[in-house]
């Protein structure tokens, strides 16, 4: 593996069905996202963890959870989708500190997600 | 509240030059993103500015002013290859990622 990897690369799901998107990355990056991008809009932060055992909410949280058991993985689950959840997800991640003013996120192929 | 501005659609001619701009009003400052996305790809890096001035990367320059809330990205010697997405991002003052809606560039021979 090199980077990060997502999976899978596209899903048709009925609504109501519960779902997972993967992440892996092996950069050792201590920080990670999960976007959702829809035409016309800027990509939209979901959900985030700073660091393994954390995490936390971003501008769209409601309608899914993420876990961080380790550093490499973070699945995004949608507990019951709907069709307004169609979109493309893109999972990132960053080697982040408070202690350097960067903060460049490397991006996962993305999962075009289509709930019907 | 927080917002980007970007054109949403620019085209240019090969071998010309094209300046994509960007505003922000964010809530803090601690610096500035482009990312390229191609059509059904990923965003890829670009450049980061936190300081003002212009950073030149080959034949991409980023400017930032912070008095102004204001950066371009300037992209010469165009080919068809820089055909895509072009997205702004702004850091603030949680050191989260604030998103532009992006400037799809069509770039015509």
């Amino acid at each position: 593996i090199a980077g990060i990897t997502q999976a899978p690369t596209s899903q048709i799901l009925a609504a109501g069905r519960r779902m997972t998107l993967r992440c892996t990355q092996d950069m050792r990056h201590n920080a990670m996202y999960w976007y959702r991008q829809d035409l016309g809009l800027g990509l939209r932060l979901i959900h985030y963890s700073n660091t393994a055992g954390t995490t936390g909410k971003g501008e769209v949280p409601d309608g899914y959870s993420v876990s961080r058991a380790n550093t490499d993985d973070f699945p995004l689950t949608l507990a019951s989708a709907v069709p307004s959840q169609t979109s493309v997800y893109f999972c990132a991640s960053s080697d982040s500190s408070l202690s350097r003013a960067t903060d460049t996120q490397y991006f996962g192929p993305g999962t075009r997600l289509t709930v019907l | 509240g927080q917002n980007i501005d970007q054109p949403t659609e620019m085209t240019a001619t090969e071998g010309a030059i094209v300046q994509i701009n960007c505003t922000y009003q964010t809530s803090g400052f601690n610096g500035l993103f482009w990312y390229q996305q191609h059509a059904g790809e990923a965003p890829t890096f670009l450049s980061y500015n936190v300081l003002d001035g212009l950073e030149e990367k080959g034949r991409f320059s980023s400017f930032l002013s912070r008095s102004k809330g204001y950066s371009y990205l300037l992209l010469k010697e165009l080919q068809m290859k820089d055909s895509a997405s072009y997205l702004c991002a702004v850091l603030d003052s949680n050191y989260q990622l604030i998103w532009g809606a992006g400037t799809k560039l069509i770039i015509k021979p």
